[in-house]
C-alpha cells in the first residue's frame, strides 16, 4: 500500500551542487506533478506530466528539470542548487488528467525537505 | 489576485465547538473542488471532494456557492486532532493544473 513514495526525505546541499529528487507511484496513475511549498505561499507547481514521455512546465519551473520515462517514476532534477530553492518538495499523482474538466484529486507523497547552504 | 483565496487564520476553536471558514475562487469555470488537511508541513491529505452543491463526511461539511464563488468547510464537535491547516483546491486552472489556496490554520484548544 505504498502510494506515492519520495526519496530522500531530507537533504542538505551546497550552492551549485546538483541532485535528483525521486518520486515513484504504484497506482498506475497517468498524471504526476511536483510542487514546492514555502512558508506563507502555499503549494506552487514546478512541473507536471500527463503520461510517459510527456512533461510540461508549471508555475515555477526555472532551475528544475523533469523526465517521465515510465508511468511509475517522475524524478525532479536540480541543475545547480541555489539557496532560493530551499523548500519542501511534494510529488503528487492522480488517476487521470487533473485540472480543468477533471474531477480527480491528487495524492501526495510525504515530501522531501531540502536545504541549500 | 490569487485564483483561490483563503483566510490564513488562525481560527482558535474550543474543543467541541463548531468552526466554519470560506474559500473564494475567481475562475467561474471551476467545476470541482477539494479540501485537504495538512499537518505541520507534512503532506496534504485529501479530506473531501466537492462536485456539486456540497458534501458531508461525518463531522465535516462542505458547501459550494457557485453564484458567489465560494466554498465553505464546517467542522462540528471539533477535536484536538482537527488542528491543522486546511487547503482549498479548485480545478478551474488550465488543463493539467489544480489551483491551491494558501490554507487556513485551525487550532483546537482544550
Amino acid at each position: 500500500n505504498a502510494g506515492v513514495t519520495q526519496t530522500p526525505k531530507f537533504q542538505v546541499l551546497k550552492t551549485g551542487q546538483s541532485m535528483t529528487l525521486q518520486c515513484a507511484q504504484d497506482m498506475n496513475h497517468e498524471y504526476m506533478s511536483w510542487y514546492r511549498q514555502d512558508p506563507g505561499m502555499g503549494l506552487r507547481l514546478i512541473h507536471y506530466s500527463v503520461g510517459a514521455g510527456i512533461t510540461d512546465q508549471g508555475e515555477v519551473p526555472n532551475g528544475y528539470n523533469v523526465s517521465r520515462s515510465t508511468t511509475e517514476d517522475f524524478p525532479l532534477r536540480l541543475l545547480s542548487a541555489a539557496p532560493s530553492q530551499t523548500s519542501v518538495y511534494f510529488c503528487a499523482s492522480s488517476s487521470t488528467r487533473t485540472g480543468k474538466y477533471s474531477n480527480q484529486p491528487q495524492h501526495f507523497g510525504d515530501g522531501t525537505r531540502l536545504s541549500i547552504l | 489576485r490569487k485564483e483561490v483565496e483563503q483566510d490564513p487564520g488562525p481560527f482558535n476553536v474550543p474543543e467541541g465547538a463548531t468552526v466554519a471558514f470560506n474559500c473564494t475562487y475567481s475562475n467561474s469555470a471551476s467545476q470541482s473542488f477539494f479540501w485537504y488537511r495538512q499537518d505541520c508541513r507534512k503532506e496534504p491529505k485529501l479530506l473531501m471532494s466537492v462536485y456539486s452543491s456540497g458534501n458531508e463526511d461525518g463531522r465535516f461539511t462542505a458547501q459550494l456557492n457557485r453564484a458567489s464563488q465560494y466554498i465553505s468547510l464546517l467542522i462540528r464537535d471539533s477535536k484536538l486532532s482537527d488542528s491543522a491547516t486546511y487547503l482549498c483546491v479548485g480545478n478551474g486552472g488550465s488543463w493539467g493544473k489544480l489551483q491551491f489556496g494558501a490554507g487556513t490554520q485551525v487550532v483546537v484548544t482544550p
